[in-house]
């Protein structure tokens, strides 16, 4: 389903080097996630942002950091610090706040670093 | 915290067979359970979901049962197809504070024709 647009689908980068992933949604959704995802591992929560100018680690938050300026949009930036950042990153987002409803995700970035 | 473990790791049957796949959650507060499906190379999405208040939940082949005193719950395919062989996870969270989910480590179903 459309709302969430996730940019670049494949991104390469060279040991060292931050890099930025895009994260934009127009669901009109207060919350967003971004989470890592590798094989065997499940879904693991890296930061979260239930409301603009606000955000809360995860649970391997170490390496990483975000933004949330706007609520359309928590880009996500794997710094140098982060040990193994070859992965499948999944960004989602979710309305109905603050009753339980489930996350809408965005298609992915892989992002390889060699 | 919560934590979620999902069985089995991998599943395989034959196209027409019925699959299971169970998951059993910790915190007896959780009260929202989903199972996404997730496509080679594709999105996670929701393809079915239960509350608490609720046993039992079904969508043509698919239903969920969930059992709250034992504090697991599980996902039922009949008649499967190959094109419903994806990684599926199952999750939990509860109501109040950060409604975070947590995830199981999926479950690989792979239906064979």
């Amino acid at each position: 389903d459309g709302g969430i647009t996730q940019s670049p689908k494949y991104l390469f980068r060279k040991e060292g080097q931050n890099v930025t992933l895009s994260c934009e949604q127009n669901l009109n959704h207060d919350a967003m996630y971004w989470y890592r995802q590798d094989p065997g591992q499940g879904l693991r929560l890296i930061y979260y942002s239930q409301i603009v100018n606000d955000f809360q680690k995860g649970d391997i938050a170490e390496g990483y950091s975000v933004s949330r300026e706007k609520k359309e949009s928590f880009p996500l930036t794997v710094t140098s610090a982060q040990k193994n950042p070859t992965a499948f990153y999944l960004c989602a987002s979710r309305g109905g706040v603050p009753v339980n409803s489930p996350l809408h995700f965005g298609n992915g970035t892989r992002l390889t670093v060699t | 915290g919560e934590n979620v473990e999902q069985h089995p790791s991998t599943l395989s049957v034959q196209e027409g067979d019925s699959a299971v796949i169970k998951c059993t959650y910790s915190d007896s507060a959780s009260n929202y359970f989903p199972w996404y499906k997730q496509e080679l190379g594709k999105r996670p999405q929701l393809i079915i979901d239960i509350r608490s208040n609720v046993g039992e939940k079904k969508d043509q082949r698919i239903a969920v049962t969930l059992n709250k005193t034992a504090k697991h719950f599980s996902l039922h395919i009949t008649e499967t197809q190959p094109e419903d062989s994806a990684v599926y996870f199952c999750a939990a969270s509860k109501s109040g504070g950060s409604y975070i989910p947590t995830f199981g480590r999926g479950t690989s179903l792979i239906v064979h024709p």
